[in-house]
């Protein structure tokens, strides 16, 4: 059971190309998240989906495009990468609510990208 | 959205109780009170979360006082390996993403 996984773990873009980053989960959950962390700031919410098929905007989605093909897939896309986007992203799922019980967030280990 | 406060950073020695208290003045009627923590180079690992009262596990304690409007992370005799930064999250995190991850608590661990 591997959880959740993010590749590629490290990436060196030039301003203006574009990449995609990917997460899978293998533990069957609904939801997923994108997140980027810049030093000494906690996570921001970039991109949500609450199951295969449906994206939404987190708080900062400027720059970014996602894509929820697959339920075990999510995709990040950088159409044309600016040096701001610099960070560490980190994806994250999450089950369906049990009852009244509160179901934790599972991240990956994140993927250090560079836009130079 | 319920705001969260809780100290930048604290120091602590090998074999002491650390206790790291978040502040969440206008927590709502459904919201849970979830701790993190994050080690360097790694994502966010769930360490506990409670509602009301106390909660325990193998890792920590979280205590809720009654009137919920902040709690306490709780870690038991530290050792280096527990230096890490520890968030507290409250909301209710339905489908919709409700909650907020703030700069956390940086803890230091000292030989």
């Amino acid at each position: 059971n591997a959880g959740v996984t993010q590749t590629p773990k490290f990436r060196v873009l030039k301003t203006g190309q574009s990449m995609t980053l990917l997460c899978a989960q293998d533990m069957n959950h609904e939801y997923m998240y994108w997140y980027r962390q810049d030093p000494g700031m906690g996570l921001r919410l970039i991109h949500y989906s609450v199951g295969e098929g449906t994206t939404a905007k987190g708080e900062v989605p400027d720059g970014y495009n996602v894509s929820r093909l697959k339920k075990q897939n999510f995709l990040l896309g950088l159409e044309s990468a600016a040096p701001s986007q610099t960070s560490v992203y980190f994806c994250a799922s999450r089950d369906t609510e049990k009852g009244r019980s509160n179901q934790p967030q599972h991240f990956g280990d994140g993927t250090r990208l560079s836009i130079l | 959205l319920a705001k969260t406060t809780q100290p930048i950073s604290m120091d602590s020695y090998e074999g002491q109780e650390v206790n790291i208290t978040c502040s969440h003045n206008n927590i709502a009627t459904n919201d849970y009170i979830t701790w993190y923590q994050q080690f360097p180079s790694q994502g966010p690992r769930f360490i506990i979360q409670g509602y009301k009262t106390k909660v325990t596990n193998e890792v920590a304690s979280l205590f809720i006082p009654a009137d919920r409007k902040s709690s306490t992370l709780s870690l038991p005799r530290v050792s280096l390996s527990d230096t890490a930064v520890y968030y507290c999250l409250v909301g209710v995190t339905g489908g919709y993403q409700k909650v907020t991850f703030g700069t956390g608590t940086k803890l230091q661990v000292i030989p």
